[in-house]
């Protein structure tokens, strides 16, 4: 199975980007990358996912390495409500089903 | 409103007391799975289930059952719960495409006493 590994924290000042790097040596050619935080406890919110190209929504930019072993999450002006652990997963499927892998997530704290 | 709805959101019991924690999503997806969460552990599966009566274990499905009656309900059966239960739990559902992202429900805080 494809793991992922993340920073276990950063910090970020509010009104920059926040950069959160993220590590998937071992993803197959078809295995998406997904992003998802979690605000406390509550329920891991998605933020965006990609496979080889580099995605953007009104949430973040996702930048994929072209050998796809690694992603950079982008949020680009980071305020106090980012402060999150932020979560990079892979989905893994062999014939016709799948489950996600989750790491323990990076913590990112905004400072004012 | 799509979402994914769980219950209880915060439950107590006692160690053999059978429970039942339900989880219901309104979005026709074929996909449901249920995680826990516990410190330094991140997210772990302990279920998932492709479709209608189709259900498989995840990586911790030691004292769980599930089952899959109807595609919008995916119930997370504990037959005997124990101290080591003690754990927040999240029910998922996603459509099945390569594409889907999973949507989460708002966890269920469960102590085992």
């Amino acid at each position: 199975d494809a793991k992922t590994t993340q920073p276990p924290s950063m910090d970020c000042a509010e009104g920059r980007a926040a950069n959160l790097p993220c590590n998937h040596s071992t993803i197959s050619g078809n295995e998406y990358v997904y992003w998802y935080r979690q605000i406390h406890s509550q329920g891991p919110q998605y933020i965006i996912h990609g496979l080889k190209n580099n995605e953007t929504n009104e949430m973040a930019s996702l930048i994929i390495t072209e050998d796809r072993k690694s992603s950079t999450l982008i949020l680009p002006h980071a305020t106090l409500r980012d402060t999150a652990v932020y979560y990079c997963i892979v989905r893994v499927g062999i014939s016709g089903t799948y489950k996600y892998i989750f790491g323990t997530g990076t913590r990112l704290k905004v400072l004012a | 409103e799509a979402q994914v709805t769980q219950n209880p959101r915060y439950l107590i019991t006692v160690t053999g007391k059978k429970l039942t924690v339900t989880c219901s999503q309104n979005m026709n997806h074929e996909y449901m799975s249920w995680y826990r969460q516990d410190p330094g552990l991140g997210l772990r599966q302990i279920y998932y289930s492709m479709n209608v009566e189709v259900t498989d274990k995840g990586d911790v499905p030691e004292g769980y059952k599930v089952s899959r009656k109807e595609k919008r309900n995916f119930p997370l059966i504990l037959e005997s719960p124990s101290p080591n239960q003690t754990s927040l739990y999240f029910c998922a559902s996603s459509f099945r495409s390569n594409n889907s992202p999973l949507h989460f429900g708002n966890g269920t805080r469960l102590t085992v006493t």
